[in-house]
């Protein structure tokens, strides 16, 4: 069985850090892209972020360019994103997708919510 | 590249044919997918492609369109179906989604 296993959101203040991890088995995490979506309760989703198969093809929201950044371990099968400069914003529950037939996103993780305030 | 979607909410009754239109502020080839999303849970891939239904789909979904211009086709629309709807391009980065249409009951 898939799963996808956010973790790491919690309560930063402006201009902190904070690095998301998302764990994933039951499938050959290796083979497949991966993304990062977010969602502010009530709202739409925004894509933030993916990463290829092998690590060598990145790319970004505008909205987080230079501030964030995605990467993968393979070894083990953990997605990463780390977001600095953080601002309110940026608030939001946060998915991890994996993408299949290309960059669609066919299993979700259930989020880990980013609270940015002072 | 951005996305369109309308109507942006929609009133139906079970077993009405519902038609989502997605449009792309520029071409982006068959390169769409569309989602639900029920409130509190994560969004569930229903097409892909613009055409093909994701394994497990039910077959009253279906997906058509191309370049600028696609849709989404419910053919019976069941108390299940009742969620927002979101299109997202894949043709270039970044991979944007569309603001959602929210389909609610008459």
């Amino acid at each position: 069985e898939v799963q996808l296993v956010e973790s790491g959101g919690g309560v930063v203040r402006p201009g902190g850090s904070l690095r998301l991890s998302c764990a994933a088995s039951g499938f050959a995490f290796d083979r497949y892209g991966m993304s990062w979506v977010r969602q502010v309760p009530g709202k739409g989703l925004e894509w933030v972020s993916a990463i290829n198969w092998h690590g060598g093809s990145t790319g970004y929201a505008d909205s987080v360019k230079g501030r964030f950044t995605i990467s993968r371990d393979d070894a083990k099968s953990s997605l990463y994103l780390l977001m600095n400069s953080l601002r309110a914003e940026d608030t939001a529950l946060y998915y991890c997708a994996r993408g299949n037939n290309g960059w669609y996103n066919d299993y979700w993780g259930q989020g880990t919510l980013v609270t940015v305030s002072s | 590249i951005q996305l369109t979607q309308s109507p942006s909410s929609l009133s139906a009754s079970v077993g009405d044919r519902v038609t989502i239109t997605c449009r792309a502020s520029q071409g982006i080839n068959s390169y769409l997918g569309w989602y639900q999303q029920k409130p509190g849970k994560a969004p569930n891939l229903l097409i892909y492609a613009a055409s093909t239904l994701q394994s497990g789909v039910p077959s009253r979904f279906s997906g058509s369109g191309s370049g600028t211009e696609f849709t989404l086709t419910i053919s019976s629309l069941q108390p299940e179906d009742f969620a927002t709807y979101y299109c997202q391009q894949f043709n270039s980065y970044p991979h944007t989604f569309g603001p959602g249409t929210k389909v609610d009951v008459k």
